[in-house]
């Protein structure tokens, strides 16, 4: 798990505030993505990044802003969050392309009060 | 679009005996399938692929799985169960017409000693 990092592992906020979510990684992919993933439900792929350019947006809400500086940093900006974006959110990277496997992060734990 | 679906959301084994979880999807092109795994409070961790050639893929911690085109099915395989295979395990397919990875929505392994 080491090659994928997160920060903060766990995140408590109320829905007027502004946080913003960290990942890193060592592995020397291109390509960098942000999930959610909520109780009982599939993973929800939110942000796609390949080589620091956005190519996907699956309709995630506008409380929710990407940004990726390099290839091995990626972040997700939070403000004006509802409680029904309380979930894991993880990270992952891969070496873009359709045969490569994705490696994740250990995941932010976010609970929106 | 690709879809994948897992159908047992539970599967319960002793330890020592097989485990079979099963995997299910539908892609416009040729699939790109993959197998995670979840340990609590963890992000996923890739267990194996087929991308093409041999319809059996041998993958980490003893797990294997069989790709079958004509049912359109990538079942997991473990000859001999242990109960530190306990775990969420996810089934993912690309195809392709489309980058994006689909995740099931998981099934929850218990073996039991």
């Amino acid at each position: 798990e080491t090659g994928v990092t997160q920060t903060p592992r766990h995140l408590v906020m109320g829905m007027t505030n502004k946080k913003s979510l960290k990942c890193e990684q060592h592995l020397g992919h291109n390509a960098m993505y942000w999930y959610k993933q909520s109780a009982k439900k599939p993973l929800e792929l939110m942000f796609v990044y390949n080589f620091k350019e956005q190519t996907e947006n699956n309709s995630v809400p506008s409380r929710f802003s990407p940004e990726c500086p390099n290839s091995s940093h990626l972040f997700l900006h939070l403000h004006t969050l509802q409680p029904e974006d309380s979930a894991l959110y993880l990270c992952a990277s891969s070496q873009p392309g359709l045969g490569y496997e994705q490696y994740f992060g250990p995941g932010t734990r976010l609970t929106v009060t | 679009a690709q879809s994948v679906a897992q159908p047992e959301d539970q599967v319960n084994v002793a330890e020592g005996n097989p485990l079979t979880v099963k995997c299910t999807y539908s892609v416009s092109g040729n699939p790109y399938l993959f197998w995670y795994v979840q340990y609590p409070n963890r992000g996923l961790q890739f267990l194996l692929k087929y991308i093409t050639g041999d319809n059996l893929v041998k993958g980490s911690y003893g797990f294997e799985a069989e790709f079958n085109k004509s049912q359109t099915s990538f079942h997991l395989k473990k000859p001999s169960a242990l109960v530190s295979d306990s775990a969420l395990y996810f089934c993912a397919v690309r195809d392709d017409n489309n980058n994006d990875m689909r995740f099931g929505a998981g099934t929850r392994l218990t073996v039991k000693p």
